[in-house]
């Protein structure tokens, strides 16, 4: 069974930083691409980034390109998305997606990062 | 503003079909058969329910169905029931940066 698990979110500043991680299972990881994908409170989905199986390819929406950066380590089957200089529109729930090429199949439950002073 | 437009609610009773829609442009949905559409429960993750405009992942039941014509692409949910009543959003593969774009999401309301 694919499961994805998600930590890392909490209570932050503006201006802050947080590292969420992504535990994956049930399928090899180093074969497959990943997203992260959040939901602010209330609100709808919004892809926020993407790395290769290998980690050589990434993409990054223009709403957090030069403040975030998304990892992975093959060897430990998890995902990293390391978040700097957050701002208040980054508060939402951050969930660790599974590309499967044309869709994105499984996602774990979600970690919710909320930056307020 | 959602890349992808969807209606914000649509509403049937049990047994009944709806659809819902999701209207992009010639650089997501109109040019690439890469539709997906979610369904997401109050509290959960979203679970993917139809890939590549009309695949049913394993384990979908198949009053679920998908469709496009031109930049539109269609979600199809026949003999409604109460367990449907959730939140729906269409993605799309994109040539623009954003890599993946979604839809608004549309709150399907069983009567």
């Amino acid at each position: 069974e694919v499961q994805l698990v998600e930590s890392g979110g909490g209570l932050v500043q503006p201006g802050g930083s947080l590292r969420l991680s992504c535990a994956a299972s049930g399928f090899t990881f180093s074969s497959y691409e990943m997203n992260w994908v959040r939901q602010a409170p209330g609100k709808g989905l919004e892809w926020v980034s993407y790395i290769s199986s290998s980690g050589s390819t990434i993409y990054y929406a223009d709403s957090v390109k030069g403040r975030f950066t998304i990892s992975r380590d093959n060897a430990k089957n998890s995902l990293y998305l390391q978040m700097n200089s957050l701002r208040a529109e980054d508060t939402a729930v951050y969930y660790c997606a599974r590309d499967r090429v044309t869709t994105v199949d499984y996602w774990g439950q979600g970690t919710l990062v909320t930056v307020s002073s | 503003q959602s890349a992808l437009t969807q209606p914000a609610s649509v509403s049937g009773s049990p047994g009944q079909s709806i659809t819902i829609s999701c209207t992009g442009t010639s650089s997501d949905v109109g040019g690439y058969n890469y539709v997906s559409w979610y369904q997401q429960h109050p509290g959960k993750a979203p679970k993917l329910m139809i890939y590549d405009v009309n695949k049913r992942p394993s384990g979908v039941s198949n009053r679920f169905s998908g469709s496009k014509s031109g930049n539109t692409a269609s979600l199809t949910i026949s003999g409604l029931q109460a367990e449907d009543e959730a939140d729906y959003y269409c993605s799309s593969y994109t040539s623009s940066s954003t890599f993946r774009v979604f839809g608004g999401g549309t709150k399907l309301t069983v009567l």
